[in-house]
């Protein structure tokens, strides 16, 4: 079974600046889905980023980018410039590419502290 | 209104009630997933729909019943539960199922006294 492994139960970072938060999987499988979520106080878990096994090329979205490494499994989210609206729970998550696969499974998750 | 919404936010009940968390999305989306997440933990997949039929059940009690009578709501029925079943209660829903992100709900945050 993949499991996601999030080793960084706490991290904080100075506003403005940059911060790297870690994500590793185990899988099998060749295709498949990689995605972090952002878990404010309001307790909504929003999509932050997303990640198709097959493209080479790392995704990005405005401040957030990855850093997606096939080969060792590793898909960690950098946020630069950092903002006091990005302070949350991140989580890193799995999904198989295989359509009839529900199961997206999910790290335990990294509290992000932002300081002013 | 937009997205995925749950009712109650908060909820508190006692080992022998009966109550029922509600999730609606207007997003014309095919399949709606119930999630426990507890403190500390990884969330838990509890059941997946796709187009009003249930597609996955991850090992759940009995004590939990979903309902999902229309592709737009969700239901999770809740019966005797035990101080454990404690958690945050999020619904998500995708498009297709098993295809892209999900988009989530606020959760319910269930206290079983």
């Amino acid at each position: 079974a993949q499991t996601v492994t999030q080793s960084q139960p706490e991290m904080s970072v100075q506003e403005a600046e940059t911060v790297t938060l870690s994500c590793t999987y185990d899988t099998s499988e060749s295709d498949y889905y990689l995605f972090w979520y952002k878990q404010p106080p309001s307790r909504q878990m929003i999509l932050v980023i997303r990640q198709e096994a097959y493209k080479q090329q790392n995704a990005t979205e405005n401040r957030f980018s990855v850093n997606f490494q096939k080969a060792a499994k590793s898909f960690s989210l950098k946020i630069s410039d950092s903002q006091l609206g990005d302070a949350a729970m991140y989580f890193c998550a799995y999904r198989s590419a295989f359509l009839n696969n529900n199961d997206m499974r999910f790290g335990a998750g990294t509290r992000l502290t932002v300081k002013p | 209104e937009t997205g995925v919404t749950q009712t109650p936010r908060h909820l508190v009940m006692g080992m022998t009630n009966k109550k029922s968390l509600k999730c609606e999305q207007h997003l014309g989306h095919n399949a709606m997933y119930w999630y426990k997440q507890s403190a500390k933990k990884p969330l838990e997949l509890m059941f997946v729909y796709s187009l009003e039929e249930r597609v996955e059940n991850n090992s759940v009690p009995s004590r939990f019943s979903p309902e999902c009578p229309n592709s737009s709501h969700l239901f999770l029925h809740l019966h005797t539960l035990q101080p454990e079943d404690s958690a945050l209660y999020l619904c998500a829903s995708s498009q297709v199922l098993g295809v892209g992100g999900y988009t989530f709900g606020s959760g319910t945050r269930l206290t079983v006294v």
